[in-house]
């Protein structure tokens, strides 16, 4: 059973424009969502996160909203520029319990293509 | 301050060897954690490490083992190697003192089993 879905495998979006990347997660339990980029070869890198207290978070260019309610996240890149080309990856992690273990889940990933 | 890394970069190892896995995390994170990524399944979390304990393991076979030494450094090691075990494999840090803290990943190492 996936916990965390990324419905769209790839997206591709003209330069300048608007990237909207969705996540859905089933898990109740998840208390704090993170996006991860990542180019081929490469690790994954952190992008921005977002506790579940907060329904939207913003870094230049980047902006995760969360709505609880409906169990879904969504990652804004604004103006999309040909190096945000890469695989992007939503995580979440369970309410943290002390010296309780932290333990990410993915989703499989959307490829994004932003055409010059 | 530098990243995580992970050594060797790549492998090629042949079905029923054993193979070692290496990851030095950022300078004073105290969690390791590993994940396996293949095409097929995405990342998959395999274990993390803090404080040369295991705290939680993810849902692989008895085959897949690590352990952390004092100085935070972490081995993942394979043994048995099935073809199916051709994958990505990730480490990532953290300091391990915080509820909301982010898990910053190395370069992972390609295992190819032939």
């Amino acid at each position: 059973d996936q916990q965390v879905k990324q419905n769209s495998p790839s997206l591709s979006v003209q330069e300048g424009r608007i990237s909207i990347l969705n996540c859905d997660y089933t898990n109740s339990m998840f208390d704090y969502f993170l996006w991860y980029k990542k180019y081929p070869a490469e690790g994954p890198t952190f992008l921005i996160s977002i506790s579940s207290i907060k329904d939207k978070n913003e870094d230049g260019r980047f902006t995760v909203f969360l709505n609880k309610s409906a169990k879904h996240l969504s990652l804004h890149i604004v103006p999309s520029q040909p190096g945000d080309s890469a695989v992007y990856f939503c995580a979440a992690r369970p309410i943290y319990s002390g010296a309780g273990s932290y333990q990410l889940t993915f989703g499989k990933g959307t490829k994004l293509s932003v055409i010059p | 301050k530098a990243g995580v890394t992970q050594t060797p970069r790549y492998l090629i190892k042949t079905r029923g060897q054993q193979v070692t896995l290496s990851c030095s995390p950022i300078s004073g994170h105290r969690s390791v954690s590993w994940y396996q990524q293949t095409p097929g399944q995405g990342l998959q979390f395999l274990f993390e490490y803090f404080s040369e304990t295991q705290r939680n393991k993810g849902n692989f076979p008895g085959r897949f083992s690590g352990r952390q030494f004092s100085n935070s450094r972490s081995e993942m090691n394979v043994s048995t190697l099935e073809l199916g075990d051709s994958a990505l494999y990730l480490c990532a840090s953290r300091l391990g003192v915080g509820a909301q803290e982010t898990q910053y990943f190395g370069p992972g190492t390609r295992l190819l089993v032939l």
